[in-house]
């Protein structure tokens, strides 16, 4: 089946460190999504792009989408304590069916 | 804060129970949806009801059976399960299935078969 490919599988980084967690995909995207979710919590959705060579902001959060929209990227500045937690992308292959790809756990060090 | 409200929030059960897991939202959508969660893995897509009808099914096993009696409501009813079935299960909802649209999550019930 499809599937989207995130590295690193996981990420520890010295608070005030930058993160960034790559997507991947084999096929063209019509979208994606990102969503965070905190341990023992549910994922919340941060962001959707749709563009080719789309690029969005939110705070320190920077979310790109590759030109051929088969890769994505999210790109945290400075990270905080409060930015820990697994990220995962997320596309529609053609119908409803929302995959999620295989996610980035964050943890940060103080 | 979610606007997705599941219950039970932790559930532990025999192979020979049978229980239901609910799922209830009131932000007007349409579609609604199942997802299975393994610790330290993404959610997994069961089932997805839109308008009301079972549009998505994930080849998931007989044991669950999705019932979604309106556009509130989404029960998810469990039986003769096994260990392996213990798990986060995730409800969500979209506005109305279509491939833009962003999926609510609830907190989840936290599935435990022994």
């Amino acid at each position: 089946g499809q599937q989207v490919m995130q590295i690193p599988q996981y990420q520890h980084v010295q608070e005030g460190e930058d993160f960034t967690t790559y997507c991947n995909s084999s096929t063209t995207l019509s979208n994606i999504q990102w969503y965070k979710q905190r341990p023992g919590g549910h994922p919340v959705f941060l962001i959707q792009l749709v563009k080719s060579g789309e690029v969005k902001k939110q705070k320190r959060l920077t979310f790109q989408f590759g030109e051929a929209k088969k890769n994505s990227s999210l790109h945290i500045t400075a990270t905080q304590t409060t930015d820990v937690g697994t990220y995962f992308c997320a596309s529609r292959f053609g119908n409803e069916k929302l995959t999620f790809g295989t996610g980035t756990r964050l943890t940060i060090i103080p | 804060d979610t606007e997705v409200t599941q219950t039970p929030k932790h559930l532990v059960m025999g192979m020979t129970n049978k229980k239901s897991l609910k799922c209830e939202q009131h932000m007007g959508h349409r579609a609604m949806y199942w997802y299975k969660q393994k610790a330290k893995k993404p959610p997994e897509l069961m089932f997805v009801y839109s308008y009301e009808k079972l549009s998505i099914n994930e080849s998931v096993p007989s044991r669950f059976s999705p019932e979604c009696p309106n556009s509130s409501l989404l029960n998810l009813h469990l039986h003769a399960l096994q260990p392996e079935d213990s798990a986060l299960y995730l409800c969500a909802s979209s506005r109305q299935g279509g491939a833009g649209e962003k999926l609510f999550f609830g907190s989840g019930t936290q599935l435990s078969v022994l």
